[in-house]
């Protein structure tokens, strides 16, 4: 089946730090969505994007579509203690089988010592 | 509005056991899902439906069990669970634009999860 393969697996954030992650993918999606995982929750959409090319934001977090359709981008400005927890990203390929999401293994945001 | 509501939130097993995972919106989502979340694997479907009485297989399915009979109720059901099986299960709903299977239903609201452990 498709892989979503996501970077960093993890990284440390200090307050008012801008970061980025990616994903990856061997083949296009139609649809790419970011998660967002808090410690003993379920994961909560933050983005949804359609076209190749989109650039949404929502609030500090802005989400790109890439060109080719097989990768997306999460960028967070001036980091917030609150933005610790695990981003998932999600592509979904229309096709018979329920248009299932496939979820990438996440990164997981941690605050610095 | 509830959401989604995952019950339990722990349950512990030993190998051969039965049980069933429940789960409840209260949105009128036609589309309904299970996954299970394991570390660094992200999250894997189990099976899903699309609306009652309609159910289909995930991409890790064995040994697992669902049924749709309302359009709120969604269980999971392990047949005879075993050490594999330990994980997250996150219940999953979603709006469907357009019907069946060519519906779209990417914006998920998901439980709580329940952690399972089988020994």
């Amino acid at each position: 089946g498709q892989q979503l393969n996501q970077s960093p697996q993890s990284m440390f954030i200090q307050e008012g730090e801008d970061v980025s992650m990616n994903c990856t993918s061997s083949s296009i999606f139609n649809t790419w969505l970011w998660y967002k995982q808090d410690p003993g929750e379920g994961p909560v959409l933050l983005i949804a994007l359609y076209k190749a090319g989109e650039l949404t934001s929502n609030g500090r977090l802005t989400a790109q579509f890439g060109i080719t359709r097989k990768d997306s981008f999460l960028n967070i400005s001036a980091s917030i203690p609150s933005d610790v927890g695990i981003y998932f990203c999600a592509g979904q390929l229309f096709k018979a089988a329920g248009n299932k999401l496939t979820f990438g293994g996440g990164t997981r945001v941690l605050v610095k010592p | 509005n509830a959401g989604v509501t995952q019950t339990p939130k722990f349950q512990v097993l030993k190998t051969g056991q039965s049980m069933t995972l429940q789960c409840a919106q209260d949105m009128n989502h036609e589309y309904m899902s299970w996954y299970r979340q394991d570390p660094g694997m992200g999250l894997r479907l189990i099976h899903y439906s699309v609306g009652a009485g309609i159910t289909d297989q995930g991409e890790v399915p064995n040994g697992y069990n669902v049924s749709r009979s309302t359009t709120e109720d969604f269980p999971l059901r392990l047949l005879s669970a075993a050490p594999s099986q330990t994980s997250v299960y996150f219940c999953a709903s979603s709006y469907s634009r357009g019907r069946g299977h060519t519906s779209t239903n990417e914006k998920l609201f998901f439980g709580s999860g329940t952690q399972l452990s089988v020994l």
